[in-house]
């Protein structure tokens, strides 16, 4: 089955720039949409189809997706983006279903 | 706005079965299909599966094949999701979430305990 990777955590000080990675197998022809989920929330959408920000959604958060790894990139990280964070594809690989990332944790210090 | 309502906590014995709903309103109930995503206490989230419910089409994660059911209601805009042969590691919020991905129901608690 099609695995996702993510790293497990993140932590930054307020101001610097988050990268989170997540590795599968040629992802880059996938469509990836990332979520954050801050403690005792319902996940958010806050990029989908690789790069495409819905409304409402602050410009810091950029998505890319190429080869084998796609990026959530968090500019300017702020307390309030520390969250975890998921990646998620439409795996149609080995068969057709959705298949989520294992999560990274960011801390912002 | 996109609203979905999702039935309360459930606490359940090992080996029973539970359904949850999922009350849909703000956009049309066929236009979309409703997926079911599961979160065990502390971890990440996992897809169950989909229903289309305009013709009813299901398709499940391996991992729930044969112990879950997703249905619709189209007189209601209501989707429903059962899973039985409750075991302890079923402890879980489970939310609907249409396949744009934007909006979330609440979640539901289910609790498997003896």
């Amino acid at each position: 089955s099609y695995v996702l990777t993510q790293p497990p955590s993140v932590s930054l000080a307020p101001g610097q720039t988050a990268r989170i990675t997540c590795g599968g197998d040629d992802i880059g022809h996938k469509s990836v949409n990332w979520f954050q989920q801050r403690s005792g929330q319902t996940p958010v959408l806050v990029v989908h189809a690789d790069s495409d920000r819905p409304s409402g959604i602050p410009e810091r958060f950029s998505g890319t997706n190429f080869g084998n790894t796609a990026t959530l990139t968090i500019t300017r990280v702020e307390a309030g983006d520390e969250a975890d964070y998921f990646c998620q594809v439409w795996d149609t690989t080995s068969d057709r279903r959705y298949v989520f990332g294992t999560g990274t944790k960011v801390t912002v210090l | 706005d996109v609203q979905l309502i999702q039935s309360g906590a459930e606490v359940q014995r090992p080996g029973a079965t539970v359904k949850i709903s999922c009350k849909v309103s703000g956009y049309t109930f066929t236009d979309d299909y409703m997926n079911w995503v599961k979160q065990a206490p502390g971890k990440g989230l996992q897809w169950m599966g989909l229903i289309d419910p305009e013709d009813g089409v299901t398709k499940y994660a391996d991992e729930f094949q044969g112990r879950v059911a997703i249905t619709a209601d189209t007189s209601t805009d209501t989707v429903y999701m059962e899973l039985s042969s409750l075991r302890s590691d079923d402890t879980a919020i489970y939310y609907c979430v249409p396949d744009s991905w934007s909006d979330w129901g609440q979640g539901t608690l289910v609790t498997v305990s003896s």
